[in-house]
Parts: C-alpha cells; sequence; structure tokens
C-alpha cells in the first residue's frame, strides 16, 4: 500500500465552484500533513498545513482531516481559473523523523 | 526571512557530459536538505536528502550524485548524463518535518 494516495484527477469544475481534492494515507501515527499547489512548469508551494482533526480554514482554502478515517481534504471554494494547477498531499514518512511522502497529485482544471 | 537559490532554470547538455546543479539556503542554520526529481507529467523522487555537511543519503540507486560543502550549500552531481537523467529537478529545504518543505523554483534538464 501507497503511502499517500491521490486522485490523480483531472478534476474539472466550473468557475465559483467548489473544488474538492482527497488524499488517503497509511501510516496511523502522522502528526503532521500539508497541501502543496504546483502550476504547469513551477515548484510546488506550500498553501495548507493541518496537524488536528477537523478543518482549518485559509481565505478560499479549507483543509479537512479525519485521522480515524485516514484521510484528509482540501477544498477550494469560489474557484477561479487561477486555481488551474496540480495539488498534491503530504505527510511524514513512517518511521522517519525527517522526510515527507508525496502523492502523485490532483489536476484540477477550472472552467472559465 | 529564508529563501532557496536554485540555478540554473534551464539546462540543456548532451548525452555523457557532467552535470552541476547548485542550491543554496539562505536565513536559517543547519537546513535539512533535499533534492528531488519530476519527470514530465509524474510525481515528485526523492533522489538525496542531507542533514548536515557531508552527509548524505540516497534514496534511488541511479547515475547521480550529491554533496553538502558547506551547511546551506547542496549541489547535486553526475559524471556522465544519460538520457534518462531528463527531468525538473527540485531542492527544498526543511527544519523538520512538521513544518513542511520549501522548494525552490527547479532546474529543467533536458540531456539531448
Amino acid at each position: 500500500q501507497k503511502e499517500v494516495e491521490q486522485n490523480s484527477g483531472p478534476l474539472s469544475v466550473p468557475e465559483g465552484a467548489i473544488a474538492s481534492l482527497n488524499c488517503t494515507y497509511s501510516d496511523r501515527v502522522s502528526q503532521s500533513f500539508f497541501w502543496y499547489r504546483q502550476y504547469s512548469g513551477k515548484s510546488p508551494e506550500l498553501i495548507m498545513s493541518i496537524y488536528s482533526n477537523g478543518d482549518k480554514e485559509d481565505g478560499r482554502f479549507t483543509a479537512q482531516l479525519n485521522k480515524a478515517s485516514q484521510y484528509v481534504s482540501l477544498l477550494i471554494r469560489d474557484s477561479q481559473p487561477s486555481d488551474s494547477a496540480t495539488y498534491l498531499c503530504a505527510v511524514p514518512i513512517s518511521g522517519s523523523a525527517r522526510q515527507l511522502t508525496f502523492g502523485s497529485g490532483t489536476q484540477l482544471t477550472v472552467l472559465p | 526571512s529564508q529563501t532557496i537559490h536554485q540555478w540554473p532554470a534551464t539546462l540543456v547538455q548532451p548525452v555523457g557530459s557532467p552535470l552541476s546543479l547548485e542550491c543554496t539556503v539562505e536565513g536559517t542554520s543547519n537546513p535539512n536538505l533535499y533534492w528531488y526529481r519530476q519527470a514530465a507529467g509524474r510525481g515528485l523522487q526523492l533522489l538525496f536528502y542531507s542533514v548536515g555537511i557531508g552527509q548524505i543519503s540516497s534514496e534511488v540507486p541511479q547515475n547521480l550524485s550529491a554533496s553538502r560543502p558547506q551547511d546551506r550549500q547542496f549541489i547535486l552531481s553526475s559524471k556522465k548524463l544519460l538520457l534518462s537523467d531528463s527531468g525538473f529537478y527540485l531542492c527544498a529545504w526543511s527544519v523538520h518535518r512538521d513544518y513542511g518543505y520549501t522548494f525552490g523554483s527547479g532546474t529543467r534538464l533536458t540531456v539531448v
């Protein structure tokens, strides 16, 4: 089983809609979770981190964590064409104090 | 504030030629440093990471090597490039995995 799994997509939503991106992880003791956004041809950019069960909101972005079910999601409200990118989920590698493992990413396209 | 510099941005090299990519971090001490490669349309592949000067861990057997001659300098090298070495090379740093990684702007390498 992969440590982090994401739907590869592509996911298309109309402008103004809510985009929902999901990530499941295998290590039950993971304590920190991250969402990165990667525009085509650019490097990944950290957009959200979450450490506790529940929701964390930052502007139009909401990260949701459910440790019991081992999933973390990212909601993008009022999606804009500028949100079109690949979104990567990252969690710590089991047994490593220094490494994150990244999902393969979900490609999101927001249609104007 | 901390910044990470990576250069060059793009590079076209012939098969069999050497490679040297450099990454430096400013504004922090003793960072964890990482080299990733991303093939076109693919996920992130961890190549090397370093927790201190001269300390290099290799994740994937390959045609590449890494060195850390100074605390905030990380170098990726190859003696003879292969076509399969083409990709997007990303350097990243962290103080602790629980704070996530920050990526440099990347080097797009094309081996011809």
